[in-house]
């Protein structure tokens, strides 16, 4: 069965970087996409980003873009989602999702969720 | 302020049908197919609509979605206390080139 395990919760000053992981199993890795997407206490749902497992290929929210990095690692099937220059409104829980290949289609199992908290 | 908007709450008694909304435009509903998600307090997003009106395997029938124009819907029909959850409604979005969510709606079963 599809899993995705994500790695455990964290805890930042601002300014600081953090790496979420997002290990796949039950399906072949380079036949979909993932997505991140996160959630701030009490609100909803934002969509970071989106990178390709075939080949690596990403795109990022364009309030996002210059702060977060995405990769995948296929002998390991563990897709990485990277923030950079953490803010305080940057505390959320961060979720993995498995997607299509074609961006903006089905995204269908989600990973279970890390919380990152962005305190001095 | 969410892309697209969704009621905050709604609510609605055992066994009756309850529909949430989600309005859009053309370059996200209006081009592209709608998902819905449901999440339960604490838990993870469950995908329940795809492509604007389909089901995923072991998603129930009384729920069923569809979409007009730049606007779309989720009906659940015989409410359960079960669904008692925050529904969201998504999708793709041509001038942002990535996903864009409604503001998420509160079901209350009465």
């Amino acid at each position: 069965q599809v899993q995705l395990v994500q790695s455990g919760a964290e805890v930042r000053r601002p300014g600081a970087s953090v790496k979420v992981s997002c290990k796949a199993s039950g399906y072949t890795l380079t036949t979909y996409a993932f997505t991140w997407v996160r959630q701030a206490p009490g609100q909803g749902l934002e969509w970071m980003g989106w990178i390709s497992g075939y080949d690596g290929e990403t795109k990022s929210a364009q309030k996002l873009q210059g702060r977060v990095t995405m990769t995948r690692d296929i002998s390991t099937t563990t897709a990485y989602m990277e923030v950079r220059d953490l803010r305080p409104d940057d505390t959320a829980v961060y979720f993995c999702a498995r997607e299509t290949l074609v961006p903006g289609t089905v995204v269908d199992y989600w990973g279970q969720g890390t919380l990152v908290t962005v305190s001095s | 302020q969410s892309v697209l908007t969704q009621p905050p709450s709604v609510s609605e008694a055992p066994r009756q049908r309850v529909t949430i909304s989600c309005s859009g435009g053309s370059s996200n509903i209006g081009s592209h197919g709608v998902s819905w998600f449901q999440q339960l307090p604490g838990k993870t997003p469950k995908l329940l609509i795809y492509y604007d009106d389909l089901r995923p395997s072991g998603v129930s029938d009384r729920l069923s979605g569809s979409k007009s124009g730049t606007s779309a819907s989720l009906a659940i029909r015989g409410l359960q206390s079960e669904d008692e959850a925050d529904y969201y409604c998504a999708a793709w979005d041509d001038n942002l080139n990535g996903w864009v969510f409604g503001g998420g709606t509160r079901l209350t079963v009465l």
